[in-house]
C-alpha cells in the first residue's frame, strides 16, 4: 500500500522559510489529494493545504499568504514551503493523502518535528 | 470556519469498559465526519469516515454515529491498545478542514 515519508531540516530560524518534502512509495501518486497537516507540541491538528495530482491546490486561509505546496510526479514527491516562520510554526509536520477525495486523510507519514529557533 | 468541540478532554477508563466519545460541530455538517486515533509518537490513524463507516482494518468494536452537529465514537470493550488520543474532523465546509482538540482515553 501507499507509504509516505517526510524529510527536511529539523531546525529553521525565525523569518526564514520552512521547506519539507514528502516521498510517496508503494503506489501511484495519481488520483490522490496530497495534504500537509501540522501539530504543535501537545496540541491538536491543523490542516495546512493540499495539492491534487493534476496540480491544483487549496490552502488554509489562515496560512494562505505564506504557504506553497508543489508536486514532482516524476520523483513521486510533493513539497511544502512556509515562509516568514515564527516560533508559533514549531510543530510536527505530517504529509497525508486522500484517494480520489480530499475529505479524510489516509495514509499519513510518520511526521517530522520542525523547531523554529535562532 | 467550522469549529469542532470534543468532550470530555480526558476519559479515565478500565480495560473492558464501554467508552463513548463526543464531538460537536458549530454548524450542521451532515455526516461529513471522520475519526482518528493517535498514539504517542505516532501519526493519526483513520478509524471512521462518513460518521459511521469503519476504515479498512479497523476492528468492529469501534462504531460511529450521528449527523448534523452531534457525533459519537463508541468503543464497545476497551482493549489495552485503544488507549490513545481520538480526534474528530469535519469535511463538510472547506477550506479549511478542521479537527477537534482531541479526547485522551487513559487507563483508570
Amino acid at each position: 500500500q501507499v507509504q509516505l515519508q517526510e524529510s527536511g531540516p529539523g531546525l529553521v530560524k525565525p523569518s526564514e522559510t520552512l521547506s519539507l518534502t514528502c516521498t510517496v512509495s508503494g503506489g501511484s501518486i495519481s488520483r490522490y489529494y496530497w495534504s500537509w497537516i501540522r501539530q504543535p507540541p501537545g496540541k491538536g491538528l491543523e490542516w495546512i493545504g493540499y495539492i491534487y495530482y493534476s496540480g491544483g491546490t487549496n490552502y488554509n486561509p489562515s496560512l494562505k499568504s505564506r504557504v506553497t505546496i508543489s508536486l514532482d510526479t516524476a520523483k513521486k514527491q510533493f513539497s511544502l514551503r512556509l515562509s516568514s516562520v515564527t516560533a508559533a510554526d514549531t510543530a510536527v509536520y505530517y504529509c497525508a493523502g486522500g484517494y480520489y477525495q480530499p475529505n479524510w486523510f489516509d495514509p499519513w507519514g510518520q511526521g517530522t518535528l520542525v523547531t523554529i529557533s535562532s | 470556519e467550522i469549529v469542532m468541540t470534543q468532550s470530555p478532554a480526558t476519559l479515565s477508563v478500565s480495560p473492558g469498559e464501554r467508552v463513548t466519545l463526543s464531538c460537536r460541530a458549530s454548524q450542521s455538517i451532515s455526516n461529513n465526519l471522520a475519526w482518528y486515533q493517535q498514539k504517542p509518537g505516532q501519526a493519526p490513524r483513520l478509524l471512521m469516515y462518513a460518521a459511521s463507516t469503519r476504515a479498512a482494518g479497523i476492528p468492529a468494536r469501534f462504531s460511529g454515529s450521528g449527523s448534523g452537529t452531534e457525533f459519537t465514537l463508541t468503543i464497545s470493550s476497551l482493549q489495552s491498545e485503544d488507549f490513545a488520543v481520538y480526534y474528530c474532523q469535519q469535511y463538510s465546509n472547506w477550506p479549511p478542514w478542521t479537527f477537534g482538540q482531541g479526547t485522551k482515553v487513559e487507563i483508570k
